[in-house]
């Protein structure tokens, strides 16, 4: 039921782009994307839901394949403040019952 | 912005003994949550509360945790006989009500058992 994350870490120049990929085994009702620096608290970034909808967030966007199960985070022209670990959080169900199970992350490092 | 508070930051307690963690959610939210995560490692979820019970549980959460939420405002997390394993990052979690809304973690409780 765990989402399956890939890459498990990306490293990065400042400007260049990254994708990060999220599926799953299950049919979704929605999938989240969180970032988590070290030591913090997970950031959330976006949610998704069944439609195969794209978002955007400033240079940082998704899409979801509800089809396949699949999402996928798109982090285009890099910063610096992009370096953390991206965690996608995956629902089988709406309301009381949407509990997102986590992925196991992808680390990800932009250097100057 | 609103936040999720937690309380304590830090908490060392021996193997054996009760500890709570307390959280205060987001007030006019609806969802609940406790995760936990050992250092490094992916965010597990343990529990979700609505309309004043557990909606859900994981396999994590057996019969050595509870949840309340006593008085409408906090919502804690008990451990009755705590373990090694126990040892964790505790995040507590709110959601508002709609299909579109994410979740506000609070910044931690670092749970060190020894």
């Amino acid at each position: 039921q765990q989402p399956v994350q890939s890459p498990q870490a990306v490293i990065l120049r400042e400007g260049e782009d990254a994708v990060i990929n999220c599926s799953s085994s299950k049919a979704l009702y929605s999938v989240h994307w969180y970032r988590q620096k070290h030591g913090e608290a997970p950031v959330f970034l976006m949610i998704l839901l069944k439609g195969g909808e794209q978002k955007g967030h400033e240079k940082i966007s998704a899409s979801f394949n509800e089809k396949k199960q699949q999402s996928s985070l798109y982090l285009t022209a890099s910063q610096l403040s992009y370096s953390g670990t991206y965690f996608c959080g995956t629902a089988n169900y709406g309301g009381s019952q949407g509990n997102l199970i986590f992925g196991k992350g992808t680390k990800l490092s932009v250097k100057p | 912005e609103p936040e999720v508070t937690q309380t304590p930051s830090h908490q060392v307690t021996q193997m054996g003994q009760e500890v709570i963690l307390r959280c205060v959610p987001i007030s006019n939210h609806l969802y609940f949550y406790w995760y936990r995560q050992i250092l490094g490692q992916k965010v597990e979820f343990l529990v979700s509360f609505y309309n004043n019970e557990i909606s859900e549980k994981s396999e994590i959460f057996d019969d050595q945790f509870s949840v309340e939420r006593p008085d409408g405002s906090n919502f804690t997390l008990k451990i009755r006989s705590t373990k090694l394993e126990d040892s964790a990052m505790y995040f507590c979690a709110s959601r508002g009500q709609g299909p579109g809304k994410g979740y506000t973690f609070g910044s931690g409780t670092r749970l060190t058992v020894v």
